[in-house]
């Protein structure tokens, strides 16, 4: 069964601090990794999708990375306002499209 | 905004009852997947459907139920209510099977 496990559960940095959030994930076979950014009781909203070991995405401050056993959220100076709960997930090639979601991390950025 | 939507808002009901959850996908995406996330569970996937078939079920109690009208919109039926049933639930679409656009949820409290 696929599995998706985020570390650390919740980080707090000072703004301008910067930090890398960690996604491990056991699949067999993977069609594409996901990171979602969710605020709090609103739906995830699409960030990246990797496909291949060795791919980097970028969009702003934020940078995602995939290796053959997991990714990495890299948060470069954040402001207040990327606070959020970050969100990893897969998609197998076997079997259907369904989501296989982590629990998330926990960002806070201190002004 | 993901062009997603999703109706009512939010939802307060009785054990026991029944209610209806109506999503509307993005223009021209055919699929449209449904995820529960209540605080203990994370996001987990519910079912899917594609152009109006179902394509994969995930965790979806037999209480449950969903399906997809010709203009793409979709509805989930959930029935003989229990408290565990309160969470959010959430509708996404996707063009091609990959990237999954969440809609703002429904925020369902069974009292």
């Amino acid at each position: 069964e696929d599995q998706v496990t985020q570390s650390p559960e919740a980080l707090r940095l000072q703004e301008g601090e910067s930090s890398s959030l960690n996604c491990s994930y056991t699949v067999s076979g993977l069609r594409g990794l996901f990171w979602y950014r969710q605020d709090p009781g609103k739906g995830p909203e699409f960030l990246f999708t990797l496909y291949s070991a060795g791919e980097e995405k970028e969009k702003e401050r934020l940078k995602a990375t995939l290796t053959k056993k997991e990714s990495f959220l890299h948060i470069t100076a954040p402001k207040p306002e990327d606070s959020a709960t970050y969100l990893c997930a897969v998609i197998s090639n076997f079997g259907n499209e369904k989501l296989t979601f982590g629990t998330g991390t926990r960002l806070t950025i201190i002004p | 905004d993901s062009g997603v939507t999703q109706t009512p808002k939010h939802l307060i009901t009785a054990t026991g009852q029944r209610v209806t959850l109506r999503c509307s996908p993005r223009s021209g995406d055919l699929s449209v997947y449904w995820y529960q996330q209540s605080l203990d569970q994370g996001l987990q996937f519910l079912i899917q459907y594609y152009n109006g078939e179902e394509r994969a079920k995930g965790n979806i109690l037999e209480r449950f139920s969903a399906q997809q009208f010709p203009d793409l919109h979709s509805e989930l039926n959930l029935s003989s209510l229990e408290l565990g049933d309160s969470a959010l639930y959430f509708c996404a679409s996707s063009p091609t099977g990959y990237e999954q656009y969440f809609g703002p949820g429904t925020r369902l409290t069974v009292t």
